[in-house]
C-alpha cells in the first residue's frame, strides 16, 4: 500500500493560535488527498478534498475560512486550523488515492487546544 | 445519499473464537466499492480489503473472510480463530466509482479479544 506520513503526530497549543498539519504521499505522486476529522469514539467524516494545483472541495458544514488547505505539490497537502478552540480539538488524518480506488491513510495528528 | 451501518457498537470476545462484524449499506449507485479498514489503538486506518460492486465472489486471506451479498446489501467481515492483536476498531466504507470519491464510513466496531 502506499505510504503516507504526517507530522505533527500530536499538538497542543493554546486556543486562537494557528496550527499547521503536513501530510505527504512518501511513494507515490497524488493529485488527489482527503482530510478527515474522528472525535473520540467516533467514525472518521471528511472534511475536504485536497486537488493538486487547485482549490480544495470542502463537505457542507466545513467552514473553508477556519481550515485552510494547501495542495502545493503531488506530494504534501497541508491542512491549517485557523484559530483554534477547544472544540477543534480532535484526531486529524489525511489519506492518498492512489488511482486505484483506494484510499490510504497516514498515522494520524491529534490536536489538544487548550 | 450514501450510508454505510454497522450496527454492532462493541464486541468481546475470547481468544480462539470466530467473530463476525456487520456491515449494511445503501446506496443509489450501480457501481461502487466496499471496504474494510481496521484502527488499531495507535489510530492508523489499516487497509484490509476492497470490494467493487460486480464482485460477489467472498474473499479469504488467512484468518479473515468477507462475505457480500448484493440481494441484501451486505459486506460481513469475520476473522476466524481470534486473537488478542485483533482488538481494533473495524470500519466498513463505502465509495462511488471512479477512484478519487468520497468515502462513506460506517460507525464503527470496536472489538476485543481477551485472552
Amino acid at each position: 500500500g502506499a505510504v503516507v506520513s504526517q507530522h505533527p503526530s500530536r499538538v497542543i497549543c493554546k486556543s486562537g493560535t494557528s496550527v499547521k498539519i503536513e501530510c505527504r504521499s512518501l511513494d507515490f505522486q497524488a493529485t488527489t488527498m482527503f482530510w478527515y476529522r474522528q472525535f473520540p469514539k467516533q467514525s472518521l467524516m471528511l472534511m475536504a478534498t485536497s486537488n493538486e494545483g487547485s482549490k480544495a472541495t470542502y463537505e457542507q458544514g466545513v467552514e473553508k475560512d477556519k481550515f485552510l488547505i494547501n495542495h502545493a505539490s503531488l506530494t504534501l497537502s497541508t491542512l491549517t486550523v485557523t484559530s483554534a478552540h477547544p472544540e477543534d480539538s480532535s484526531f486529524y488524518i489525511c489519506s492518498v488515492d492512489r488511482s486505484t480506488d483506494t484510499q490510504y491513510f497516514g498515522p494520524g495528528t491529534r490536536l489538544t487546544v487548550l | 445519499a450514501q450510508k454505510v451501518t454497522q450496527a454492532q457498537t462493541e464486541i468481546s470476545v475470547v481468544e480462539k473464537e470466530d467473530v463476525t462484524l456487520d456491515c449494511v449499506y445503501e446506496t443509489r449507485d450501480t457501481t461502487y466499492y466496499l471496504f474494510w479498514y481496521k484502527q488499531p489503538p495507535s489510530g492508523e486506518l489499516v487497509f484490509l480489503i476492497r470490494r467493487n460492486s460486480f464482485d460477489e465472489q467472498n474473499e479469504i486471506s488467512g484468518r479473515y473472510s468477507w462475505n457480500f451479498q448484493k440481494s441484501t446489501s451486505s459486506f460481513n467481515f469475520t476473522i476466524t480463530a481470534s486473537q488478542v492483536v485483533d482488538s481494533a476498531v473495524y470500519f466498513c466504507a463505502l465509495s462511488e466509482a471512479p477512484s478519487g470519491s468520497r468515502l462513506t464510513f460506517g460507525e464503527g466496531t470496536q472489538l476485543t479479544v481477551n485472552p
